[in-house]
């Protein structure tokens, strides 16, 4: 079945950092992939996402490309500020009946000033 | 303003005791599901339901009931709750069946003694 592993962290950077969270997975045929994003106290917020092999998908200063090859989608940031910290999951959907999404188990950042 | 609502945010219960934790969404979406999110497990979809009086078990069920019968809320029923179902549940829901772009609502910690 489908399954996503992401580096389960935590992850502590000081401000201005540059932040890479691997994410990769395993599905059949052609998957939708997203990065969700879930502050203290909050549900989770979709950050970004990807449909097709080679799309980058950018938000708020993250990216991360779809690279069907290594079946990654490592998320990025160049600089990241302390209202960055969360948690953050890789996601996602091979279709079917459900269209269900399917998650990594989350990558908890924290920020230093 | 698009959204989710779950009832209640924070809930305490005893063993055994039946309880239902509402979901309300304001955006006409067909497609909506119940997660639970667990330390080291990520979110496991409970059930879901692709219309009115259309549900179905996701990876999880065991324990939950559901019930669809409007459009805008789907709540999740614990008809004798354990210890085991302690956990952050999050409702979610989208507007159809394509690319799975779900809005979730803010989680509810329930704690079963």
């Amino acid at each position: 079945g489908d399954s996503v592993t992401q580096m389960e962290g935590p992850v502590t950077l000081s401000e201005e950092a540059f932040l890479t969270i691997n994410c990769t997975y395993t599905a059949t045929g052609y998957p939708s992939l997203f990065w969700y994003v879930q502050y203290p106290g909050e549900g989770l917020q979709l950050l970004l996402k990807a449909t097709k092999a080679d799309d980058k998908g950018s938000n708020k200063g993250f990216e991360a490309t779809y690279r069907k090859e290594t079946t990654s989608f490592h998320l990025e940031k160049g600089s990241v500020q302390v209202s960055d910290s969360a948690v953050y999951f890789c996601a996602l959907s091979s279709g079917g009946s459900n269209y269900k999404l399917t998650f990594g188990k989350g990558t908890l950042l924290t920020v230093n000033p | 303003e698009a959204q989710v609502t779950q009832n209640p945010r924070y809930l305490i219960t005893v063993t055994g005791k039946k309880l239902t934790v509402t979901c309300s969404q304001n955006m006409n979406h067909e497609y909506m599901s119940w997660y639970r999110q667990d330390p080291g497990l990520g979110l496991r979809q409970i059930y879901y339901s692709m219309n009115v009086e259309v549900t179905d078990k996701g990876d999880v069920p065991e324990g939950y009931k559901v019930s669809r019968k409007e459009k805008r809320n789907f709540p999740l029923i614990l008809e004798s709750p354990s210890p085991n179902q302690t956990s952050l549940y999050f409702c979610a829901s989208r507007m159809g069946q394509g690319v799975p772009e779900d809005l979730f609502g803010q989680g509810t910690r329930l704690t079963v003694v």
